[in-house]
């Protein structure tokens, strides 16, 4: 079946630092792919996506790259924030898609300051 | 921010109740998720819908049921709480083949 696999963490960083969070996958097909992200208390919000091998999504500085070769949607940012605080979810939808996206299991990320 | 509403947003219950999640959409999506959310697990999916009373098994479905009588409500049963069902539960709503839109959470403790 279909699985992620992503860093847990804790990842610990500096402001201002570069990021990086990697992630791959196993699925059949050609999935869709994202990224999202989890403040404290909170649900978790889309932070970007690609449907496609070789897209690039990106949003609020973050960026992440669709690589079918090697199966991986690593995400990154050039300079964190402590408001970049939070976990992050990779995430796949295979399929038609009614039966859901499966996720990996989350990375906390601290940034002080 | 899609509009979707969960509640009660925290519930403690007695071990062997049983406990109702509701889930409100306001986006008219099709499809409905319930997710559970525990440390070192990820998220989890638990039961689908694909329509007005069209259901479906996830990862982890034993002990929950789910009903759909309207496009706009998925309701989460836990027909006898155990103190493994203790979670964070998540709805989630989308469109076809898309991303998924979370609902804040309902934070359950079975005691």
């Amino acid at each position: 079946g279909d699985s992620v696999t992503q860093m847990e963490g804790p990842v610990t960083l500096s402001e201002e630092a570069f990021l990086t969070i990697n992630c791959t996958y196993t699925a059949t097909g050609y999935p869709s792919l994202f990224w999202y992200v989890q403040y404290p208390g909170e649900g978790l919000q889309l932070l970007l996506k690609a449907t496609k091998a070789d897209d690039k999504g990106s949003n609020k500085g973050f960026e992440a790259t669709y690589r079918k070769e090697t199966t991986s949607f690593h995400l990154e940012k050039g300079s964190v924030q402590v408001s970049d605080s939070a976990v992050y979810f990779c995430a796949l939808r295979s399929g038609g898609g009614a039966d859901g996206l499966t996720f990996g299991k989350g990375t906390h990320l601290i940034i002080q300051p | 921010d899609a509009g979707i509403t969960q509640s009660p947003r925290h519930k403690v219950t007695e071990t062997g109740t049983p406990v109702t999640l509701r889930c409100h959409q306001t986006e008219n999506h099709r499809y409905m998720y319930w997710y559970r959310q525990d440390p070192g697990h990820g998220l989890r999916l638990i039961h689908y819908s694909y329509g007005v009373k069209d259901t479906d098994k996830g990862e982890v479905s034993d002990g929950y049921s789910v009903s759909r009588s309207k496009t706009e409500d998925f309701l989460l049963t836990l027909e006898s709480a155990t103190s493994s069902q203790t979670s964070v539960y998540f709805c989630a709503i989308s469109e076809r083949a898309t991303e998924a839109f979370f609902g804040q959470g309902t934070r359950l403790t079975v005691v």
